[in-house]
């Protein structure tokens, strides 16, 4: 089955520093990836949706230049806090289309805790 | 706008019960409806999906029941055991491979 890698599984970082948050797609290729943000015991709240070769779409009200979306190739997205303060402390998932039809594959998910 | 809207928010079932989740749609566009199963600091899981040419599917213990007329749909999970203790997210799309609309979660707990 369609399978999405997500690393790193946890990461506590200092508050002004960045963070990569890598996402694959392990046995597939995927021309669109999106990234989410879940907090606490709500559900998950699309970010952005990324396209290989071409600049992310953001939905309204998230930061573009505080996180940096890269689909360089068919197998790989990035997301790049910058700057994390505390408040951008979540969960991020990120999600892969394997195919017409499959629906989402989601990765395993990311904590990110800003100290 | 909220385009999905699921109910309830949580859910405690006996074992071996029956454990329902609803969910209401309003674009009519909408032609995939999955849901989804998430275990505390996983990422979500597809657990079946239905489009609206059909009714009704059903896999193993997991069954949707769709109703197109009144744009609703939900997931019934058959002899309810522990280890089904989990959120549930319903979500609708177009297409299936486009954005997708996630229901607000329900957290579902089997008591054994």
């Amino acid at each position: 089955g369609a399978v999405v890698s997500q690393h790193p599984s946890w990461v506590i970082c200092k508050s002004g520093t960045s963070v990569k948050i890598e996402c694959r797609s392990l046995d597939f290729q995927a021309t669109t990836m999106f990234w989410y943000r879940q907090f606490p015991k709500q559900s998950l709240m699309l970010m952005a949706t990324s396209n290989e070769g071409s600049k992310a779409t953001y939905e309204q009200g998230v930061e573009k230049d505080k996180f940096l979306i890269n689909h360089a190739s068919l197998t790989l997205s990035t997301l790049t806090v910058t700057s994390a303060h505390p408040e951008d402390s979540s969960f991020y998932i990120c999600s892969a289309i394997a195919g017409q039809g499959y629906g989402y594959t989601f990765g395993s998910g990311t904590r990110l805790t800003v100290v | 706008q909220q385009q999905v809207k699921q109910s309830p928010q949580s859910l405690i079932v006996q074992k071996g019960g029956i454990s329902i989740i609803n969910c209401a749609y309003e674009n009519t566009a909408f032609d995939y409806f999955p849901w989804y199963q998430q275990f505390p600091g996983k990422g979500p899981a597809l657990l079946i999906a239905i489009r609206p040419d059909v009714s009704e599917k059903k896999e193993g213990r997991f069954t949707i029941s769709f109703n197109k007329s009144a744009k609703q749909f939900s997931l019934h999970i058959m002899d309810s055991q522990p280890g089904d203790s989990a959120t549930y997210f319903c979500a609708a799309s177009i297409g299936g491979f486009n954005k997708f609309y996630f229901g607000s979660g329900t957290k579902l707990n089997v008591k054994p």
